[in-house]
Parts: structure tokens; sequence; C-alpha cells
């Protein structure tokens, strides 16, 4: 079955770190770059990083840049984010997603699968 | 403020036609291919659109997309009451080397 689901949400105090996986299922993991995608409540969808197929790079949007880290796994087909000094401005779903495209190396094609989210709440 | 601007709402009829716009610069639409997402609240967004104009297999033709210059347009006919949700375009933006979506509109069929 094709599929992307999302683990490690929770309610996390500010300054806190959290470690979310998106474990993906019925297509080879190796091909495709991953993207993390976030919706804060009450606002739009905002990419939130990307790696490449070949884990040689990785990318993110300023709000997270620093002290958010993307990292994958091809033995377990898992993708990993890393937050660190989490803000309220964090809380939000956190949807992975696979680009379209096999062997990218940096940029967006299409998200053609996205987990269900999970969901990150972040107290002061 | 998103890189991309969309109408942030939409209404029509059922059975009407609608069209979303998206408009951004020459570092993102203006290089880069766009898609489009319909999202309903609580659910994974859903790929309507990619390269500007194509659909995926299972999403019916009433879903079309196109692009000029910097800005793009995703078009509904025959609205369906099952089309009301929220609906994103997205592209890669080569300056700031970043995913970026558009606001989103929210599509009422009333």
């Amino acid at each position: 079955q094709v599929q992307l689901v999302e683990s490690g949400g929770g309610v996390v105090q500010a300054g806190r770190s959290l470690r979310l996986s998106c474990a993906a299922s019925g297509f080879t993991f190796s091909d495709y770059s991953m993207h993390w995608v976030r919706q804060a409540p009450g606002k739009g969808l905002e990419w939130v990083t990307f790696i490449s197929y070949n884990e040689n790079s990785g990318l993110y949007a300023d709000s997270v840049k620093g002290r958010f880290s993307i990292s994958r796994d091809i033995s377990k087909n898992t993708v990993y984010l890393q937050m660190n000094s989490l803000t309220v401005e964090d809380t939000a779903v956190y949807y992975c997603a696979k680009d379209q495209v096999k062997w990218v190396t940096r940029g967006v094609y299409a998200f053609d699968l996205w987990g269900q989210g999970t969901v990150v709440t972040v107290s002061t | 403020q998103s890189v991309l601007t969309q109408p942030p709402s939409m209404s029509a009829a059922p059975g009407q036609k609608v069209t979303i716009s998206c408009s951004g610069g020459t570092s993102n639409i203006g290089h880069n291919y766009v898609s489009w997402y319909q999202h309903l609240p609580g659910t994974a967004p859903k790929l309507l659109i990619y390269e500007n104009n194509r659909r995926p297999s299972g999403i019916p033709d009433r879903f079309s997309g196109s692009k000029s210059g910097t800005s793009a347009t995703l078009g509904i006919t025959g609205l369906q009451t099952g089309d009301e949700a929220d609906y994103y375009c997205a592209t890669w933006d080569t300056s700031l080397s970043a995913g970026v979506f558009g606001g989103g509109t929210k599509l009422t069929v009333l």
C-alpha cells in the first residue's frame, strides 16, 4: 500500500525539542526527495523543508532555518524532522510529502503523496 | 504574507464554473512548474494538477490548470458540493531556494 505515516507529534514547551518521523511504504523510497509541510491553526499550507533523494542536500524555510533539521534513513524507509528551540509559532499540523519526480536534488515538482499529518502544539 | 497570491475566498453555484488565480513572480511561477492541491479539513491535501496543466490519474477532467508568465489558474467546471474545500497553488522559488504555497482559496459551492 502506497502511504506515508507520520508520528511523533505532541505537546511540548517552548524552547524544547521534538522529533517527527514519517514512515514510507509502497514505493521505492530511495528514489524520491521528501518534504515536510505544515499548517498552523487558521492558516494556509507552509513548506518547511526538503531532503534530496540521495541525502546530499537539505533546504529549509527561513522560518525554521538553524532550528529544524531533516534527515532520512533508507534502511527504515523513514524521513525525520528534528525540531529544536520550538516556539508557539511552530504549533501546526505537520505533513510529510513525497515529490512526484524521481532523483530530484533540488526543488519542488509536485507533492503527489501526503501523510495524514501529526499535530505539534508548543505551549508557553 | 505568501509569496504566491490567491483570492482568499470564492463562491459559485452547483454546476457553474470557477477559476482560481495564483500570482507570483519570475523567480517562482515564471521559471518553475506550478501544482495545485485540494485540502479538506482534517485530511491530507490532494494533488489536482502538476506541471502547470497535467492531471494525475483519478482526477476528473472537470479540473484544469494553466500558466501564463508569472500567473497560474485552476479551473473547475460542473461544480459539486463535494468540491467545497481549500485550494492551494505551489511551486519552487529559485531565489529563495524554497518551496512556496499560495495563501489558499476557500471555495464555497452554494
